[in-house]
């Protein structure tokens, strides 16, 4: 078993809708819950970051963390086209020295 | 501020060979992480330094070393190089030691021939 799961996709929606994206995660030392967007020959750029249960929001887009079910959401509101990119999760542990553990990141596409 | 940087963008190189990378951080950042990214395997994380000191490893053979710099600039290596070795090299530097946001480069495309 992976220690992050995360569907590939693709996934395919039209422009203005809300996006849903998970991962799940298997080890409780997990900490900290990153989300990331990364464009065709590109590196991962940075969306959300937080180590807290609960929501965060930052414009169209809120992650949301249930440590007690391990799983991790992200919802982007709105969506654009420019949007259609990689989202990948990302989880550390606490203490873990900068060690990411990714999903296999879930190949979005929001059509016009 | 400029973000992390990574040289050179792509390489081509043959069996056997050997290949040295190179990453500069985000300016104050101390902490530079090294990253393969494959079609098959995702992102694994292959190795972290921070202050020129290797803390952390992924599980990649011995071929895989790397360096930092006291300017925290960062180099990695691959020798004798393979065919399964064809990836992205994704570097993401850090301000401090650890559980912080961690910015990426945009890679160097390493192709084997």
């Amino acid at each position: 078993q992976k220690e992050v799961e995360q569907d590939p996709g693709p996934l395919s929606v039209p422009e203005g809708a809300i996006v849903s994206l998970n991962c799940t995660y298997s080890n409780s030392a997990f900490q900290y819950f990153m989300w990331y967007r990364q464009y065709s020959r590109k590196g991962p750029e940075l969306l959300m970051y937080t180590y807290s249960s609960g929501n965060k929001e930052d414009g169209r887009f809120t992650a949301q963390v249930d440590k007690s079910s391990k799983y991790i959401s992200l919802f982007i509101r709105d969506s654009q086209p420019s949007d259609s990119a990689t989202y990948l999760c990302a989880i550390e542990e606490s203490g873990g020295y900068n060690k990411l553990i990714f999903g296999a990141g879930t190949r979005l596409a929001v059509h016009p | 501020k400029a973000g992390v940087t990574q040289t050179p963008r792509y390489l081509i190189k043959t069996r056997g060979q050997q290949v040295t990378l190179s990453c500069s951080p985000i300016s104050g950042h101390r902490s530079v992480s090294w990253y393969q990214q494959t079609p098959g395997q995702g992102l694994q994380f292959l190795f972290e330094y921070f202050s020129e000191t290797q803390r952390n490893k992924g599980n990649f053979p011995g071929r895989f070393s790397g360096r930092q710099f006291s300017n925290s600039r960062s180099e990695m290596n691959v020798s004798t190089l393979e065919l399964g070795d064809s990836a992205l090299y994704l570097c993401a530097s850090s301000s401090t030691g650890g559980n912080q946001p961690q910015h990426f480069g945009d890679g160097t495309r390493l192709s084997i021939l």
